[in-house]
């Protein structure tokens, strides 16, 4: 089982909305509506941002949203912010006989 | 509030064991399933295994199998995770992850980290 495979940076000025994609194959994205993204920042855990693909945990901005189409699942962060710099994973639930969870590559976002 | 409080930094030669503690405070402990995820240094998130809220019940990720045990002491609201045969490769940061209730397929909650280096 091979890690869902993300950007390894996406750049944004400040104000503009990007978007990161997550694909992954029908043993987990595509297969399940149970995708999730954290945001780490440098030396600190993650931090949930999205779960079940869309959903936003109490306290999150909705400048970020989730989505998914066939295998691929995607964040947007829009209106980008300088505390937006950080690293994002995606995550999924998969039925592969070797593990339960696959995460991400990761991706760098930075702000201009 | 929710915390999960991680034991702090070990240092370990090759071949020896690890055991991890995680201990959770401003919830029902025995209410939600418990992860480990590792971060070796400058790369991704690794899932590792998980518990059932009761403790009865494990699963692991194929690729540490054999060498993981995660526990949970219900009477101390403690998560334990044991890694054995430690490599250089083992080197990495070391996060419990609470999963909400009822069972959501994802990680609401994180330790702050325990940095396990394995140096001979």
């Amino acid at each position: 089982q091979s890690a869902l495979t993300q950007p390894a940076s996406v750049s944004g000025s400040p104000g503009q909305s990007i978007t990161i994609s997550c694909t992954g194959t029908t043993s987990d994205v595509g297969g399940y509506n149970y995708v999730s993204w954290y945001q780490q920042h440098p030396g600190k855990a993650p931090k949930l941002m999205i779960y079940d693909v869309s959903d936003r945990p109490s306290g999150i901005s909705n400048r970020f949203s989730g989505s998914k189409s066939g295998n691929t699942a995607s964040l947007t962060i829009s209106g980008l912010q300088a505390e937006d710099e950080a690293d994002y994973y995606c995550s999924s639930y998969t039925s592969s006989s070797t593990l339960s969870y696959v995460f991400g590559t990761g991706t760098k976002v930075t702000v201009l | 509030q929710v915390q999960l409080v991680q034991s702090g930094a070990e240092v370990k030669k090759p071949g020896a064991s690890v055991r991890l503690s995680c201990k959770a405070s401003g919830y029902t402990f025995t209410s939600h399933f418990m992860h480990w995820v590792r971060q070796a240094p400058g790369q991704g998130l690794e899932w590792m295994g998980v518990i059932n809220p009761s403790g009865d019940a494990t699963s692991y990720a194929q690729s540490f199998q054999g060498r993981v045990t995660v526990t949970r002491d219900s009477s101390t609201s403690t998560l334990y995770m044991e890694l054995t045969s430690l490599t250089s490769e083992d080197t990495a940061v070391y996060y419990c992850a609470r999963e909400p209730t009822p069972a959501r397929k994802n990680f609401d909650f994180w330790g702050q980290g325990t940095l396990v280096t394995v140096s001979s």
